[in-house]
């Protein structure tokens, strides 16, 4: 089946340790992006890439990198520079809005916590 | 620049009751509207969405009418279900299609039997 798969489910992490978030998708999209989720304040956009080798950043980032080698792939790194890493993580997959009638599919996530 | 405006949960009603949930949104151009679901420990899935004024979207029994006037976009259930104990986004894009989604703050939903 097609979508999109994000790994681990939970992951804990030392403080002033980098830790990098998986996301592959087999839907043959284009454009992939990365959100955080916090109680209360919706989604915000950390980065998004609209094709392979390019990526541009979102609203929130400060602290995170990403890389776009592989058109399956956008793995996002969490750095030590980010203060507050303690999020929800999701990753999701679009074609690029050329077309009317598309929709963003969204992984099940990733629980970062900072021990 | 682009925002969306939900009105703030918790929602809680019981079985049968009706639902709306308001969506307001801001924008420049003629962004395409969207509501996404998300039940508990999951990503979200598209729910319904109206890609240009006075479409409706419907799904699962939930509408929503693209209102530019009002630029408005209220979700709308006739009758509830405990399975719809979820998070409802209102999310907008400013270009056609998914790009750079701008998400409301999120109204959880709670029915009780």
């Amino acid at each position: 089946d097609g979508g999109i798969t994000q790994s681990p489910k939970y992951l804990f992490r030392k403080e002033g340790q980098n830790v990098t978030l998986s996301c592959e998708q087999n839907l043959n999209h284009d454009a992939m992006y990365w959100y955080r989720q916090d109680p209360g304040q919706g989604l915000r956009l950390i980065y998004y890439s609209q094709i392979v080798n390019d990526f541009q950043k979102g609203d929130i980032a400060e602290g995170y990198s990403v890389s776009r080698e592989k058109k399956e792939s956008f793995p996002l790194t969490v750095t030590s520079a980010q203060k507050n890493p303690t999020a929800f993580y999701l990753c999701a997959s679009s074609i690029p809005g050329t077309q009317m009638n598309t929709e963003a599919f969204f992984g099940q996530g990733t629980r970062l916590t900072v021990v | 620049g682009n925002s969306v405006t939900q009105m703030e949960g918790p929602v809680t009603l019981s079985e049968e009751a009706f639902l709306t949930i308001n969506c307001t949104y801001t924008a420049t151009g003629y962004p395409s509207l969207f509501w996404y679901v998300q039940y508990p420990g999951e990503g979200l899935q598209l729910l319904l969405k109206a890609t240009k004024a006075d479409d409706k979207g419907s799904n699962k029994g939930f509408e929503a009418t693209y209102r530019k006037e009002t630029t408005s976009f209220h979700l709308e259930k006739g009758s509830v279900q405990v399975s719809d104990s979820a998070v409802y986004f209102c999310a907008l894009s400013d270009r056609g299609g998914s790009e750079k989604l701008v998400f409301g703050k999120g109204t959880k939903l709670t029915v009780n039997p």
